[in-house]
């Protein structure tokens, strides 16, 4: 199975960083995904991690110990935009690519 | 590419009647999956496709039926609607990361 435990809420200013932490236990484990979703809206792809360390996308960066059952989204520059829901998604490996969405950290951006 | 359409947008449905959810993707991909979004909850998978002519249940498929007879078309089917199957559905694909539709509003009254 997998448990997933990511922070419910968290508020950060416009301008900002903020590191959105995820937790997961994880048989099989086949690499971890981010995403976004604003509300009323779909999902969207933010990253994707398979190996231990930090990849890099513009303002946003994600950050994968596959020994301590850890990942961290970080958010530079925030910007109102950036209000939304963020999706911690591990993937156990298997013939279907099982990934179990956690309940999301919503972020709210003031100014 | 259009990605991952779904119609439609939003349904009313009264207890006990039946309809299907429409999704088609232009990408090609092998994976495609049903999740259900209760408000301020995560997505829950219902049933996923891992090619034409495979599918099998995820983890709250009670209720629901798919079939997949095209690598493009992924239509879901509610029998007997429930109101506990008032929800938000999001049908979507992939061959590594998940792409999803804009959702189905469904609500059963």
């Amino acid at each position: 199975g997998q448990n997933i435990d990511q922070p419910t809420e968290m508020t950060a200013t416009e301008g900002a960083i903020v590191q959105i932490n995820c937790t997961y236990q994880t048989s099989g484990f086949n690499g971890l995904f981010w995403y976004q979703q604003h509300a009323g809206e779909a999902p969207t792809f933010l990253s994707y991690n398979v190996l231990d360390g930090l990849e890099e996308k513009g303002r946003f960066s994600s950050f994968l110990s596959r020994s301590k059952g850890y990942s961290y989204l970080l958010l530079k520059e925030l910007q109102m935009k950036d209000s939304a829901s963020y999706l911690c998604a591990p993937r156990r490996s298997g013939g279907y690519q099982k990934v179990t969405f956690g309940t999301g950290t919503k972020l709210q951006v003031i100014p | 590419n259009a990605g991952v359409t779904q119609t439609p947008k939003f349904r009313i449905l009264k207890i006990g009647q039946s309809m299907t959810l429409q999704c088609t993707q232009d990408m090609n991909h092998n994976y495609m999956y049903w999740y259900r979004q209760d408000p301020g909850m995560g997505l829950k998978l219902i049933y996923y496709s891992v090619g034409a002519g495979i599918t099998d249940k995820g983890e709250v498929p009670n209720g629901y039926n798919v079939s997949r007879s095209t690598t493009e078309d992924f239509p879901l089917r509610l029998e007997l609607a429930a109101p506990s199957q008032t929800s938000v559905y999001f049908c979507a694909s992939s061959n590594n990361e998940q792409f999803f539709g804009p959702g189905t509003r469904l609500t059963v009254l």
